[in-house]
């Protein structure tokens, strides 16, 4: 059974950039069917995709965070990544990863392949401080 | 982007009542949505996805409907597990989520 970890600092000062990684076990992220994605959650508010990456390293982003947002795969590790820049105060949340599972829509406009979660991790707080 | 907007924001309601939760959405997604289930400190859980396929161990009193802008999901008779919040997803454009429901006593 697939189960994945999310890990990284608890704080970040604002202006600088939040790393997290995200553990996969029970299964190969090199394994041609992994698709995986970050969702994050403010507090007291609702979900909010981050992005998606695919096994082969194809991203697909949230518009909205598109131009500070990096998701990676180390397959050596066996773990994903994501990196935020520029944080604010407004980017303090839990952080999920999750699994994308089949099936998967293809969106024409921005050749966006997209799913919905079945495995998630438990998710990691980060509080940026001013 | 597509928003997508869930009501009730809260639901009151008794253990074996019918329960029905909707979503609607700002353009047409087809059938790329899914529901997932919230408990308190603890990560959403994947209910149904592509509108209506039940995810495998879901119990079938959850059930999904609807294509286009306006979707449901239906819990048939309401049990004590079931209280918790509920988000819809699109997948079809990017991808958003409905701001909850709660389902509360």
């Amino acid at each position: 059974q697939l189960q994945l970890q999310e890990s990284g600092p608890g704080l970040v000062k604002a202006s600088e950039t939040l790393s997290l990684t995200c553990a996969v076990a029970g299964g190969s992220i090199s394994d041609r069917t992994f698709y995986g994605g970050w969702i994050r959650q403010r507090p007291g508010r609702g979900l909010e995709w981050i992005g998606n990456i695919y096994y082969s390293g194809s991203t697909y982003y949230n518009p909205s965070l598109k131009s500070r947002v990096t998701i990676s795969v180390d397959t050596s590790k066996n773990h994903l990544s994501l990196q935020l820049t520029s944080v604010t105060a407004a980017d303090t949340a839990l952080y999920y990863c999750a699994r994308a599972k089949e099936p998967t829509s293809y969106d024409l406009l921005t050749g966006y392949l997209l799913r919905s979660f079945d495995i998630w991790g438990r998710g990691t707080m980060v509080t940026v401080s001013s | 982007d597509i928003q997508m907007t869930q009501s009730p924001s809260t639901l009151s309601a008794s253990v074996g009542d019918r329960v029905t939760i909707t979503c609607r959405a700002s353009q047409s997604v087809s059938t790329w949505l899914a529901w997932y289930q919230q408990k308190p400190e603890n990560a959403p859980k994947l209910l149904i996805y592509k509108a209506s396929s039940l995810e495998t161990g879901v119990p079938s009193r959850f059930s999904g409907s609807g294509s286009g802008t306006e979707f449901t999901l239906t819990i048939s008779s309401l049990q004590p597990e079931d209280f918790a919040t509920y988000y819809c997803q699109q997948y079809y454009s990017y991808s958003t989520f409905g701001q909850g429901t709660k389902v509360e006593i």
